[in-house]
């Protein structure tokens, strides 16, 4: 069965320094591998995406994600972080054949100015 | 244009009552999903349609039936509320790729927060 697991539900850090959020996840097969954004009040936004291919993905707003075999992970980066950051991010892993999301627990990124 | 549409935004209703909630996707996808986010934020898989097929059914209550009138929408219907319904509810869809394959990326809807008093 698949699972996911974010490092640390809250994440706090200053504006302008870099933004680490954890995400290991569990799979029996290769799997695609996701990052949303939650806004405060609002839906889930597709941040990044990892199926096939290069194993460093881009994403919107500045982030990028490395998926990492050998250590089953796939942590969201981002080199400076801003104010509009603020949100929770939820990593997600869904099997090659399948089409169920699994979601990790969700961290909380806050930003200081 | 919203590609994924959900109405109501917010609900508040009664214990006991019967409510509905509804999701409609312009996106042209063959598959929709619904998504519950509880109190602690932790998102999980309710159900999956493909084509008004019902394809994923996890351990949710009877309670909860999906209605897919046609591949554009799908409706969820829960019937005697509980407190512990009080959730927000996402609706996602995805496309069925020429192989079958579902598409991996899945379109969220903006959610409907329903409060159970």
């Amino acid at each position: 069965a698949q699972s996911v697991t974010q490092l640390g539900s809250h994440v706090s850090v200053s504006e302008g320094a870099l933004v680490l959020l954890r995400c290991n996840y569990s799979s029996s097969v290769p799997p695609y591998l996701f990052w949303y954004v939650q806004y405060p009040n609002q839906g889930l936004q597709l941040l990044l995406k990892y199926t096939t291919g290069a194993t460093l993905v881009k994403g919107i707003n500045g982030f990028e994600a490395e998926f990492k075999k050998s250590e089953t992970s796939f942590h969201l980066t981002k080199p400076s972080a801003h104010m509009s950051d603020a949100a929770e991010y939820f990593c997600a892993v869904r099997e090659f054949y399948g089409n169920k999301l699994v979601f990790g627990a969700g961290t909380i990124l806050r930003v200081k100015s | 244009d919203t590609a994924v549409s959900q109405t109501p935004k917010y609900l508040v209703t009664q214990m006991g009552n019967d409510k509905s909630i509804k999701c409609e996707q312009n996106l042209g996808h063959d598959t929709m999903y619904w998504y519950k986010q509880d109190s602690k934020k932790f998102l999980k898989i309710m159900f999956s349609y493909n084509n008004k097929e019902l394809i994923i059914n996890e351990t949710v209550p009877n309670r909860f039936s999906p209605k897919s009138p046609d591949k554009a929408h799908l409706n969820l219907h829960i019937n005697s509320l509980e407190l512990g319904d009080s959730a927000v509810y996402f609706c996602a869809s995805s496309q069925v790729l020429s192989g079958g394959e579902t598409e991996e990326t899945q379109y969220f809807g903006p959610g409907t927060r329903l409060l159970v008093l």
